[in-house]
């Protein structure tokens, strides 16, 4: 079945470590999407990509890096530079020219 | 820039009575309008979304909308509601006009119970 798997669903981190969550998109979808979701707030854009080697900042980029080296693939980086990285990461991928965005199921990362 | 604004963060509903979850957006460009939902530690499932052609659109799970281009909303209806429809619902929006239509700006969330 064709979907989007993040890895994995809970993660637990020291403060100060650095931690990578996983996504990965067997749709063949060209765009690729990191949000974050806080109580409360609805979920805000981090990184975004639309085309492999290519990414672009969100609106809290801040503290977070990505890659997209392969076009199945966007892992999301949570560096120690991130204030309160505690929340839940929802990773999305869409088609060029396709208004409709596909979620994964989250990745709950708690750092303590 | 875009801003989307749920105007209620948690509704409770007994079960078969209607509801309707309200939504208002601000943009300097035509967009299009989407609700997701979300059930408790999962992602989001679309429920509906409006491109374009007519403002009444219906989605999954008996749910409907109405894009309201004049007041600049976009509610999110159910005529009978069912214990399973408690969920998290939201609102976003997209560029009409962009090139990366799944850089959405979403609304801050309606909590939706169904009491039976």
């Amino acid at each position: 079945d064709g979907g989007i798997t993040q890895s994995p669903k809970y993660l637990f981190r020291k403060e100060g470590q650095n931690v990578t969550l996983s996504c990965e998109q067997n749709l063949n979808h060209d765009a690729m999407y990191w949000y974050r979701q806080d109580p409360g707030q609805g979920l805000r854009l981090i990184y975004y990509s639309q085309i492999v080697n290519d990414f672009q900042k969100g609106d809290i980029a801040e503290g977070y890096s990505v890659s997209r080296e392969k076009k199945e693939s966007f892992p999301l980086t949570v560096t120690s530079a991130q204030k309160n990285p505690t929340a839940f990461y929802l990773c999305a991928s869409s088609i060029t020219g396709d208004p409709e965005a596909f979620f994964g199921q989250g990745t709950r990362l708690t750092v303590v | 820039a875009q801003s989307v604004t749920q105007l209620d963060s948690q509704v409770p509903v007994f079960e078969e009575a209607p509801v309707e979850l309200r939504c208002n957006y601000s943009s300097s460009v035509s967009v299009y309008l989407f609700w997701y939902v979300q059930y408790p530690n999962q992602g989001l499932q679309l429920l509906l979304k409006y491109l374009s052609g007519s403002t009444l659109v219906k989605g999954i799970n008996g749910f409907e909308a109405e894009f309201n281009k004049s007041q600049t909303s976009f509610h999110l209806r159910k005529p009978s509601v069912h214990i399973s429809d408690t969920a998290e619902y939201f609102c976003a929006v997209s560029d009409a006009g962009g090139t990366s239509y799944g850089k959405l700006t979403f609304g801050q969330g309606t909590i939706l119970t169904v009491h039976p």
